[in-house]
């Protein structure tokens, strides 16, 4: 099946900084979602991105289907972006699952 | 809509006792997904439904799990003579289709004593 890969797995920033975080895929995909996983362990969807780019607010992101990554930006980091991150992916063929990533802990310093 | 709602949010049983958690879709979402997340990982896919169909069972759903989706509404996991290693959060979600953003519920933590 898909391989999901996510870089760094951690990630320390004073508040106030940018951010980069990566999603490695090893297969074509039909789904790619960034999450932010609050304290009480739910998922929140942060964007569907198969391809293209996206922006919300302080945060965009961007997959290159062809080369097999994504990338979430934050901008202007804010203590309340601290959690954890994860991408998903899930591919044209077969099943319909989801596969995560193992995630990125970012936590943001006052 | 209020999204994707499972109960309870917390359950504790001991060792060998039988647990039910339930989920309950976006209404109009044909697809109905369950994952399980352990700490300090991502979440694992176990099942999921189209409709009232179960289309799909990962290794990791043994025989002590079974899981319906009747009248292709709410969903129901049951786990059977509990485990220490069945401790995780579950994790359902649902979409509109194959490809299609999903969306997750808060989750029911299960802790196996």
């Amino acid at each position: 099946g898909i391989q999901v890969e996510q870089s760094p797995p951690d990630l320390i920033l004073q508040e106030g900084a940018n951010s980069t975080l990566r999603c490695n895929f090893s297969d074509s995909v039909n789904n790619l979602q960034w999450f932010h996983q609050n304290p009480w362990g739910q998922l929140i969807n942060l964007f569907y991105i198969p391809s293209g780019t996206k922006q919300n607010g302080r945060l965009s992101a961007t997959t290159v289907a062809t080369e097999r990554y994504s990338l979430l930006y934050i901008s202007s980091s804010q203590t309340t972006d601290s959690g954890v991150y994860f991408c998903a992916a899930g591919t044209n063929f077969g099943n319909e699952k989801l596969t995560f990533g193992t995630g990125t802990r970012l936590t943001i310093i006052p | 809509d209020t999204g994707v709602s499972q109960n309870p949010r917390h359950k504790i049983t001991k060792r060998g006792q039988n647990v039910t958690f339930r989920c309950d879709p976006i209404s109009e979402h044909n697809r109905l997904y369950w994952y399980r997340q352990t700490l300090g990982q991502g979440p694992e896919f176990l099942t999921y439904f189209q409709n009232e169909a179960q289309l799909e069972k990962s290794r990791l759903l043994s025989d002590r799990f079974s899981a319906e989706r009747p009248k292709g509404s709410f969903s129901t996991l049951e786990i059977q003579r509990t485990e220490q290693g069945d401790s995780a959060m579950y994790l359902c979600a649902s979409s509109l289709g194959h490809g299609l953003e999903a969306f997750f519920g808060q989750g029911t933590r299960l802790t196996v004593v």
